[in-house]
């Protein structure tokens, strides 16, 4: 089935700068979705991309797909204390969601 | 609309021992998934249901199963519990049956304790 894997695992940021995590597959992806956990929370979706090359914004994220549906990447600009949490990309493997590892990011204020 | 409502929300079992979780999907979802959460493993796809029936079962042993009753609600179990099954699990659901690849809505999860 489907898999995705999700880079970096970690990433610690001072408050104000970019944070970038990346998922990529071996296989085309009929779409991509991506969930945020916060600390103690649960995931909570975030957005779904499914056109290739497609690029969406979302106040300071921006979220891409890739030309070829094999990678897709979630960029945050000038990071803020309320964006820690783990964030994962996830895709459907038939009639199921398969997430990736999630990148935890924590943020230095 | 209520959310996705998972019980109980916190609980402590012995190695052995048997455990139910229950999941309420919103009003409407028919398709249910769980997943396991460990630190160490990110989030394990358990199984799907969607209208009383199981579609997809993750790479789990047999002492985890589950079933969806005709309201929509689910229930997962694991019997003869180890230690490695302490986690949060997390239940999850969605409108819409084959082929539909909607948002999934999660519940707050179970956070089991195996001692």
């Amino acid at each position: 089935g489907q898999q995705v894997m999700q880079i970096p695992q970690y990433q610690h940021v001072q408050e104000g700068e970019d944070f970038t995590t990346y998922c990529n597959s071996s296989t085309t992806l009929s779409n991509i979705q991506w969930y945020k956990q916060r600390p103690g929370g649960h995931p909570v979706f975030l957005i779904q991309l499914v056109k290739s090359g497609e690029v969406k914004k979302q106040k300071r994220l921006t979220f891409q797909f890739g030309e070829a549906k094999k990678n897709s990447s979630l960029h945050i600009t000038a990071t803020q204390t309320t964006d820690v949490g783990t964030y994962f990309c996830a895709v459907y493997n038939n009639n199921d969601m398969r997430f990736g590892a999630g990148t935890r990011l924590t943020v230095k204020p | 609309k209520a959310g996705v409502t998972q019980t109980p929300r916190y609980l402590i079992k012995t190695r052995g021992q048997q455990v139910t979780l229950s999941c309420s999907p919103i009003s409407g979802h028919r398709s249910v998934s769980w997943y396991q959460q460990t630190p160490g493993q990110g989030l394990q796809f358990l199984f799907e249901y969607f209208s009383e029936t199981q579609r997809n079962k993750g790479n789990f042993p047999g002492r985890f199963s589950g079933r969806q009753f005709s309201n929509s609600r689910s229930e997962m179990n694991v019997s003869t519990l180890e230690l490695g099954d302490s986690a949060l699990y997390l239940c999850a659901s969605r409108t819409a049956g084959t082929g539909y690849t909607g948002e999934l809505f999660f519940g707050e999860g179970s956070r089991l304790t195996v001692l």
